[in-house]
């Protein structure tokens, strides 16, 4: 899991609720990546960042948001449009090169 | 569109035989393709990667995949499964319109029995 650091590790919310999940790290990445873990789906890319300051929608981006105000951080804000928010989700971060490196992830469960 | 296809759900192996984790892969261009190992409510581990060069691909724990271009496969392989090597393997191919997007399959249950 590297230098990247996500919490809580299980977060439960109720309907109708904003939760936000956290992602750190330490590895001075330029891009970062959130994921959505599903069993029997795979990974599916719900944002990315390139840069600071800047961010891109990726294939389940609905009910979802992000902000990229530092290097270091990506948080992501599942609000109550998510119909459908559980499940694991996964942060991801990478330098220059092609390798994405995750961190430990978070499950989230709606009450 | 560009695609990773992940053919079985689980593979079954006996510790100490070799094993062999399917994937195959649709990009335009020149794939860039990954492995990563998942072991359970954990992030997920990088195995090793294919970019250029040879095509025996040597990684972590003794893992090592073979890229064919002619059958756009990128199958991971072990010489001696241990009980250990049990997690979810996934393959992922780099999104080759510049946009640093990556697609993964839907992963491999690899089962190592004593």
């Amino acid at each position: 899991d590297g230098g990247i650091t996500q919490s809580p590790k299980y977060l439960f919310r109720k309907e109708g609720q904003n939760v936000t999940l956290s992602c750190e790290q330490n590895l001075n990445h330029d891009a970062m990546y959130w994921y959505r873990q599903d069993p029997g789906q795979g990974l599916r890319l719900i944002y990315y960042s390139q840069i600071v300051n800047d961010f891109q929608k990726g294939d389940i981006a609905e009910g979802y948001s992000v902000s990229r105000e530092k290097k270091e951080s990506f948080p992501l804000t599942v609000t109550s449009a998510q119909k459908n928010p559980t499940a694991f989700y996964l942060c991801a971060s990478r330098l220059a090169g092609d390798t994405q490196y995750f961190g430990p992830g978070t499950r989230l469960t709606v009450l | 569109a560009q695609s990773v296809a992940q053919p079985e759900d689980q593979v079954n192996v006996a510790e100490g035989n070799p094993l062999t984790v399917k994937c195959t892969y649709s990009v335009s261009g020149n794939p860039y393709l990954f492995w990563y190992v998942q072991y359970p409510n954990r992030g997920l581990q990088f195995l090793l990667k294919y970019i250029t060069g040879d095509n025996l691909v040597k990684g972590s724990y003794g893992f090592e995949a073979e890229f064919n271009k002619s059958q756009t496969s990128f199958h991971l392989k072990k010489p001696s499964a241990l009980v250990s090597d049990s997690a979810l393997y996934f393959c992922a191919v780099r999104d080759a319109s510049g946009t640093y997007k990556y697609i993964f399959g839907t992963g491999t249950r690899l089962k190592v029995l004593a």
